[in-house]
């Protein structure tokens, strides 16, 4: 059974912390995602990598890092966590190509108060 | 980039009924069209997909259809069942080249029993 795991379902933060998101997939997929999940507004990509240590910008990179040491890892970093970020992040992987299906973890909704 | 426009935002039909979702899009150079389905606590699943080469496909009771001229493609789903009840999220994307997903805003649908 093919898997994306999250490292948390629920997180609270303070704002100006700095927050990691981890995502772990076992598919050995190349390609990873960081998409953001709000009403109204869909699923929008924060950041993708198609290699190890490799990353792109996706549309809504302002405020955000990654981090891809290992194929199999892909980690969101907050650098100093705000209000507007609170949201459901949900990480995902696929096979290189623009037309392979993607998996997705379970998401992580992060509350920063 | 790619735009992905998506109707209704919610939508409730009566159970055995059939329910109808529609999205545009504006790059004409987007080839791959699926679609997926997430239900409460859940990442999004991938549930049909169609390629530009093909105008319509069934799975079941689900089928999806795509217009290349109007650049808009639509999910059917037939003889919808309580398990239907879900949000529906469709996407555009390249085969080759711009390897990013980009969704449309979403649709909740309900199952009237």
């Amino acid at each position: 059974d093919v898997k994306v795991t999250q490292s948390s379902r629920y997180l609270v933060k303070r704002t100006g912390e700095k927050v990691f998101l981890e995502c772990v997939q076992d598919m050995d997929h190349e390609n990873m995602f960081w998409y953001r999940q709000d009403p109204g507004l869909g699923l929008r990509l924060i950041y993708f990598s198609y290699d190890v240590k490799m990353k792109e910008k996706g549309d809504i990179p302002e405020g955000y890092s990654v981090s891809r040491e290992k194929k199999e890892r892909f980690s969101l970093i907050l650098e100093s966590a705000s209000t507007n970020q609170t949201s459901m992040y949900l990480c995902a992987s696929s096979l290189p190509g623009g037309d392979t299906e993607a998996f997705f973890g379970q998401g992580t909704r992060l509350t920063v108060v | 980039g790619e735009n992905v426009e998506q109707h209704p935002s919610t939508l409730s039909v009566q159970e055995g009924d059939s329910a109808v979702i529609k999205c545009t899009y504006s790059d004409s150079a987007s080839n791959y069209f699926p679609w997926y389905k997430q239900e409460l606590g859940k990442g999004p699943q991938l549930i049909i997909d169609i390629r530009s080469n093909v105008g319509e496909k069934k799975d079941q009771r689900i089928a999806v259809t795509l217009n290349k001229t109007a650049k808009h493609f639509s999910l059917h789903i037939t003889e919808t069942q309580p398990e239907d009840s879900a949000v529906y999220f469709c996407a555009a994307s390249m085969s080759f080249g711009n390897e990013k997903l980009t969704f449309g805003t979403g649709t909740r649908l309900t199952i009237i029993p």
